[in-house]
């Protein structure tokens, strides 16, 4: 069965640091999302990205972060100058046109120092 | 803006037990409403959803928009069902809509 695939599994950065977080969506899913989990806290959305532009973003997903999508399969978060609150577990997920189903990768532990 | 509340973060049952997690929303609009399940050392899967109307692993959940409630149940819980479950909704039958998560409600089933 497809999978979600994000690298690396985890990122150890120091404050101030640039970070990317790598995803490779399900091939034919066309949606994709960013969301995060700090420890002890829920999973909260971050952005959703269709045909190449941002559909939606929560209030986190202030200017140090922006997506990508650089190639056909890869979609990347970017943080420019990471925070000590931005450790967190970074999720990726797509879906397709029909099913609003959405699909998780494994997960990016970021910790920052 | 839409909430989802599972007030339990901690569940403890025998098996053969039976088992409910509880889940609360409020959303105004006609929510979609979802159960992932994060089994150990694993990623977000889901377990389930309203519209589909299926029990999946002996797990059910039946929205009650009444009492903006999404329960999930299973009459016999098994040791394989020890993991997190997380509730989630998301704005209707729309492709691209965000998920909004609950706090998730880590249930273990003792032998």
């Amino acid at each position: 069965e497809p999978e979600v695939t994000q690298t690396p599994s985890h990122q150890v950065t120091q404050m101030g640091q640039e970070v990317i977080l790598r995803c490779v969506p399900i091939s034919n899913h066309l949606y994709f999302y960013w969301y995060r989990q700090i420890l002890g806290q829920k999973v909260e959305f971050l952005v959703s990205f269709y045909n190449n532009e941002i559909s939606e973003k929560s209030e986190i997903f202030d200017d140090q972060f922006s997506v990508e999508r650089p190639d056909g399969s890869n979609f990347t978060l970017k943080i420019r100058s990471t925070k000590l609150e931005d450790s967190a577990m970074y999720f990726c997920a797509s879906s397709d046109l029909a099913r609003h189903i959405q699909y998780f990768g494994a997960g990016t532990r970021l910790s920052v120092l | 803006a839409q909430r989802v509340t599972q007030p339990e973060k901690l569940l403890s049952v025998f098996k053969g037990a039976p088992v409910e997690l509880k889940c609360n929303y409020s959303y105004s609009g006609s929510p979609e409403l979802f159960w992932y399940v994060q089994y150990s050392r694993q990623r977000l899967q889901l377990l389930l959803r309203h519209i589909s109307r299926e029990s999946i692993k002996g797990f059910t959940a039946d929205l009650n928009k009444g009492e903006t409630s999404f329960h999930l149940k299973k009459p016999f819980a098994q040791e394989e069902d020890s993991a997190m479950y997380y509730c989630a909704l998301s704005e209707g039958e729309t492709s691209g809509s965000r998920l909004t998560f609950g706090e998730g409600t880590q249930l273990t089933v003792n032998p």
